[in-house]
């Protein structure tokens, strides 16, 4: 198995609403990343974990709330955002040197109105 | 700050044709890599070089860097249809796991 997978594929949320964005890989990577990407624009790096400890925050407004619970999952939890929040959030592994050669989800596409 | 800087912003060309993109980046790094992304989809490794070396190839890739003028070049060779896609370099300068990637140069292989 060489995926990661991310549920939903879509999100539409209100400014209120908390949800919970999911990413999966059983490859036995130890690094797992969240990144955000707008259109026509690169990802953005939110959040490292490496060994199921977050090694890197970019400074990300704590209405996005990661959460490792073990080394095949990570969730991104999602509260109160805005609508400039709305964007394409992936989710990537790694198994070698931390930041090299990254596994990609599809991502999820968020919408919040 | 912007680490990795890509030019062109977008190239169209014909299936057939070899397709260059060119990455600049500003400090000192350990590797360079290049990624692929179809179209709303997640991104995909293709190759990655490191400061020890001049050049690479994968398949129809090749890549070269030029540490000293801190520039990277990705060729396509006989590109397809399906090359279409949007093209990153992406860097970790303090090789601490922040993969920052560049602005992306944006590929179209007309049949």
């Amino acid at each position: 198995d060489t995926e990661v997978t991310q549920t939903p594929k879509h999100l539409v949320m209100g400014m209120t609403n908390k949800k919970s964005l999911k990413c999966e890989q059983h490859m036995g990577h130890r690094a797992m990343y969240w990144y955000k990407q707008k259109a026509k624009k690169p990802p953005e790096l939110m959040f490292v974990y490496s060994y199921e400890k977050l090694s890197i925050n970019e400074s990300v407004p704590s209405r996005f709330s990661p959460e490792c619970p073990n080394s095949s999952l990570l969730n991104l939890h999602l509260h109160a955002l805005q609508p400039e929040d709305s964007a394409l959030y992936l989710c990537a592994s790694s198994q070698e040197r931390l930041g090299e050669k990254l596994f990609f989800g599809s991502g999820t596409q968020l919408s919040v109105l | 700050s912007q680490q990795g800087e890509e030019d062109p912003q977008a190239l169209s060309i014909q299936e057939g044709e070899n397709a260059t993109m060119n990455c600049s980046y500003k400090t000192s790094i350990n590797n360079l890599q290049w990624y692929r992304q179809n179209s709303g989809r997640g991104l995909v490794h293709l190759i990655l070089i490191r400061s020890n070396e001049r050049e690479k190839h994968s398949g129809r890739l090749r890549v070269t860097l030029d540490t000293s003028k801190k520039s990277s070049s990705l060729l396509i060779t006989a590109s397809r249809a399906a090359d279409t896609a949007s093209y990153f370099c992406a860097t970790d300068p303090n090789q601490g796991g922040k993969l920052i990637f560049g602005q992306g140069t944006e590929l179209s292989v007309k049949p």
